[in-house]
């Protein structure tokens, strides 16, 4: 069983430009959910992908948007960087149904300068 | 809405003291708590779930309805637990609302 696998691990752009994050979800999964982790903070729900439609999204503006493919993986993509969007963002997959665990990857550290 | 609170950023115990994390929630709905950890270098992974009432690593939590807790606690503290401790509320299908974690710090 493999798991969650996140890329690039970490990431530099400049304010007003635009990144994309990738997420590979845990094998027989099949729901991805962003979080946004600021230092010092816990992570924050940013959205949920369940079977590739937008199933919830937390207090976020749209300039952060996301997909899910038919393989369950998914992408982040955040438009306009400000330097606020600078932190660690983090992808989990879960199964719908039966005792829910989220299985966390090791996360993209964003940096915006 | 939903709020957890965990009040204490960090918490420095010796080794073979208990320990107790605190964890407040706040939630209008039937309330489903976890623990997750996250050690030196690794991913966030989940510790327990109050809703499997078990003991993971001599770690448990009790739900309190009441007081709206979900304390995590060990009787003597190792090493091997200093880590980051978040506590988390699921809701609304599988997302989670997580508390600002605390440190916890065994010393030798």
């Amino acid at each position: 069983e493999t798991g969650v696998t996140q890329s690039p691990t970490h990431l530099i752009k400049t304010r007003g430009q635009q990144v994309t994050l990738r997420c590979s979800s845990q094998s027989g999964h099949n729901t991805v959910s962003w979080y946004q982790q600021a230092l010092g903070q816990g992570p924050q729900f940013i959205f949920q992908y369940y079977r590739e439609e937008e199933n919830g999204r937390g207090n976020f503006p749209p300039r952060f948007s996301g997909l899910q493919f038919p393989n369950y993986s998914s992408e982040l993509n955040v438009n306009a960087l400000e330097l606020d969007d600078s932190a660690l963002y983090l992808c989990a997959s879960s199964r719908s149904g039966g005792l829910i665990e989220a299985f966390f990857g090791q996360g993209t550290r964003l940096t915006v300068v | 809405a939903q709020r957890v609170t965990q009040p204490e950023k960090l918490l420095s115990v010796f080794k073979g003291a208990p320990v107790e994390l605190k964890c407040n929630y706040s939630y209008s709905g039937s309330p489903e708590l976890f623990w997750y950890v996250q050690y030196s270098r690794q991913r966030l992974q989940l510790l327990l779930r109050h809703i499997s009432r078990e003991s993971i690593k001599g770690f448990t939590a009790d739900l309190n309805k009441g007081e709206t807790s979900f304390h995590l606690k060990k009787p003597f503290a190792q090493e091997e637990d200093s880590a980051m401790y978040y506590c988390a509320l699921l809701y609304n299908f599988n997302k989670f609302y997580f508390g600002s974690g605390t440190k916890l710090n065994v010393k030798p």
